[in-house]
């Protein structure tokens, strides 16, 4: 079954340097996401990717955060300045469709520490 | 905000018993979505039940979902050791951009 790939699955930074987390959506996908979690709390969306262009971004999303798809396969999150609170899991997504009712589909995640 | 609020927020229950956890939401939505999470993984697409529809099954999941009162619940039947996760409902943003999670029930399956 196609699925989506992260990496690296675990880094550890220190505060103020700049982070890229990488992400392999499926093949045929056409909109793409990232989601974080901090450790033993709920999922948080933060920033959705169309056609080249970021469709929906989150208050958490602010501008030390950009989302680029390099070329035809990768999909990175770069967070410019690392902070300590950016600890968490980083969950890149992606679905075939827009429309209501396509499945997104999660990658198994890139564990983020900042020391 | 259109999050998903589950509850309870945990819950530990012997194999065999059927496990039922619960959904309220804010807005209107399209549909709904009930992912699982297994500690220190991805989550992972359970099922979907669309707004006209009030119940879906999926092998020994049943899905309810009641739009009068914004409330969705996820039944899981004769639960296994193996169902111990988390599990979120998530709702679409209006725009049809994001998927909003709630904050998940964290089920404890005890053999």
């Amino acid at each position: 079954e196609p699925e989506v790939t992260q990496t690296p699955s675990h880094q550890v930074t220190q505060m103020g340097q700049e982070v890229i987390l990488r992400c392999v959506p499926i093949s045929n996908h056409l909109y793409f996401y990232w989601y974080r979690q901090i450790l033993g709390q709920k999922v948080e969306f933060l920033v959705s990717f169309y056609n080249n262009e970021i469709s929906e971004k989150s208050e958490i999303f602010d501008d030390q955060f950009s989302v680029e798809r390099p070329d035809g396969s990768n999909f990175t999150l770069k967070i410019r300045s690392t902070k300590l609170e950016d600890s968490a899991m980083y969950f890149c997504a992606s679905r075939s469709q827009g429309s209501s009712g396509n499945t997104i589909y999660f990658g198994e995640g890139s564990w983020l520490t900042v020391v | 905000s259109q999050q998903g609020e589950e509850d309870p927020q945990a819950l530990s229950i012997q194999e065999g018993e059927n496990a039922t956890m619960n959904c309220s939401y804010k807005t209107s939505i399209n549909n709904l979505q009930w992912y699982r999470q297994n500690s220190g993984r991805g989550l992972v697409h359970l099922i979907l039940i669309r707004s006209n529809e009030r119940e879906k099954h999926s092998g020994r999941l049943r899905v309810t979902l009641d739009t009068s009162k914004k409330s969705s619940s996820l039944l899981i039947t004769a639960s296994r050791a193996a169902d111990t996760a988390s599990y979120f409902c998530a709702t679409e943003n209006q725009a049809g951009t994001a998927l909003i999670f709630g904050k998940g029930t964290t089920l404890s399956v005890s053999s």
